[in-house]
């Protein structure tokens, strides 16, 4: 299983661009990478996938490095509303199981 | 309406008892899955499935069980419930061969 680390918390100002690091050092061949987003008492809610290099959407970029050994969400121009708990999520697509490691996830919060 | 349904949101019952949380999705995906939630923890998996014939267990089975109706339906059991069940539950459904999941609302159990 790829197991992932995260750092605890982190703070930011509005305005200000958020990067999460997530590490995953026994990342396999067919693992992509995914984040979610949790607010209190609700659901994670998928903010994006990749498996390689830049991948960007209208929330969020994530890179990758080469060796794929860590990935970092990058949120830019944060608002309060962007308070929550992000989840790196390492996950394996072999077709004899679906093992998905979730990371303890980073604690963010947004200040005035 | 929401895509992924959990019912009930919110139950208390007493150690010993037989409890089911029941999950239905409209998103018509093959995958399904159960996780717990723990204050301040990550999410850790029960039960997942691919298809309707197809159950498996995840990190944390021990004193679950789970039931595929249908392809939209998911149910997870406690056959007998102890304190330490206490804790947020998650459904998630996603599409085949990819790991983008969409999370149900939740349902918070409180054993006493």
């Amino acid at each position: 299983l790829a197991k992932t680390t995260q750092p605890i918390s982190m703070d930011s100002y509005e305005g200000q661009e958020v990067n999460i690091t997530c590490s995953h050092n026994n990342i396999a061949t067919n693992d992509y990478i995914t984040w979610y987003q949790q607010f209190p008492s609700q659901g994670p809610r998928f903010i994006i996938q990749g498996y390689k290099t830049k991948v960007t959407n209208e929330v969020a970029s994530l890179f990758i490095p080469a060796d794929r050994k860590s990935s970092t969400l990058s949120l830019p121009r944060v608002s309060l509303s962007d308070t929550a708990v992000y989840y790196c999520l390492v996950a394996t697509l072999k077709a004899a199981g679906n093992k998905l490691t979730f990371g303890g996830g980073t604690r963010v919060l947004v200040k005035p | 309406d929401a895509d992924v349904t959990q019912t009930p949101r919110n139950r208390i019952t007493k150690t010993g008892k037989r409890i089911m949380l029941e999950c239905s999705q409209t998103k018509g995906h093959d995958r399904m899955y159960w996780y717990r939630q723990d204050p301040g923890l990550g999410l850790r998996l029960i039960y997942y499935s691919f298809d309707v014939k197809d159950i498996n267990k995840g990190e944390i089975s021990d004193g679950y069980s789970v039931s595929r109706q249908a392809q939209a339906k998911f149910s997870l059991s406690l056959e007998s419930a102890i304190p330490n069940q206490t804790a947020l539950y998650f459904c998630a459904t996603s599409e085949a061969d990819r790991v983008g999941q969409f999370f149900g609302p939740g349902t918070r159990l409180t054993v006493l």
